[in-house]
């Protein structure tokens, strides 16, 4: 079983488009992440959510809107895509929210290209 | 504010060669550090960590040795095969600062038959 997994695994799409990418983990874990990684492998955290509870919410566009229905489910909303908005996007999880001595568990990541 | 510092890449090398994947940090206070691998088409892995100063993280003949005087996180290899081939990211985290894990830009790792 995968431990963190997220859906689609590509997604080629035209600009303006709404878009969905979501996140599920089977390992009990509290926190979840949304991570963009860009073309030269940079990689960035934009939310973080503790049982259902935003936490971290970095400098990113509006567009961009987390949701978390339960807490082993992260879903990834940006309305009104653009170009820059392409790069590989990866949901990860720890047990809890103490990011000193956790390790992070990642999804394989989700290709948003931005035609 | 906290930030850690890599090597550019890509880094090549051929089989059996040392490696040393260079990492520096900055960090306000005591951060616990680690080193991430990943592999292609697959999210990142923790590869090892160490959480106070003079620890030494190791995995998978991998080594870093936790360098507070010189605030390195240095990542070596006595010997390398070409599965380590990927890209190695060199992170910190800080204990009841924030809840971040703070990555640096990513090192590809490139091993030759």
């Amino acid at each position: 079983d995968t431990a963190v997994s997220q859906t689609p695994k590509y997604l080629v799409t035209q600009m303006g488009n709404d878009k969905s990418i979501k996140c599920e983990q089977n390992l009990g874990h509290d926190t979840m992440y949304w991570y963009k990684q860009d073309s030269k492998k940079f990689l960035k955290i934009m939310f973080s959510y503790n049982n259902k509870e935003l936490i971290i919410n970095e400098t990113v566009p509006n567009r961009f809107s987390p949701k978390s229905p339960d807490k082993a489910h992260l879903n990834l909303h940006i309305n009104s895509l653009e170009l820059g908005d392409s790069a590989v996007y990866f949901c990860a999880s720890s047990q809890t929210r103490q990011g000193a001595n956790e390790k992070l568990f990642f999804g394989s990541g989700t290709q948003l290209s931005v035609l | 504010g906290d930030s850690v510092t890599q090597m550019e890449g890509p880094v090549t090398l051929s089989e059996e060669a040392f490696l040393t994947i260079n990492c520096t940090y900055t960090a306000t206070g005591y951060p616990s550090l680690f080193w991430y691998v990943q592999y292609p088409g697959e999210g990142l892995q923790l590869l090892l960590k160490a959480t106070k100063a003079d620890d030494k993280g190791s995995n998978k003949g991998f080594e870093a040795t936790y360098r507070k005087e010189t605030t390195s996180f240095h990542l070596e290899k006595g010997s390398v095969q070409v599965s380590d081939s990927a890209v190695y990211f060199c992170a910190l985290s800080e204990m009841n600062r924030d809840d971040k894990i703070i990555f640096g830009k990513g090192t590809r790792l490139h091993i030759l038959p």
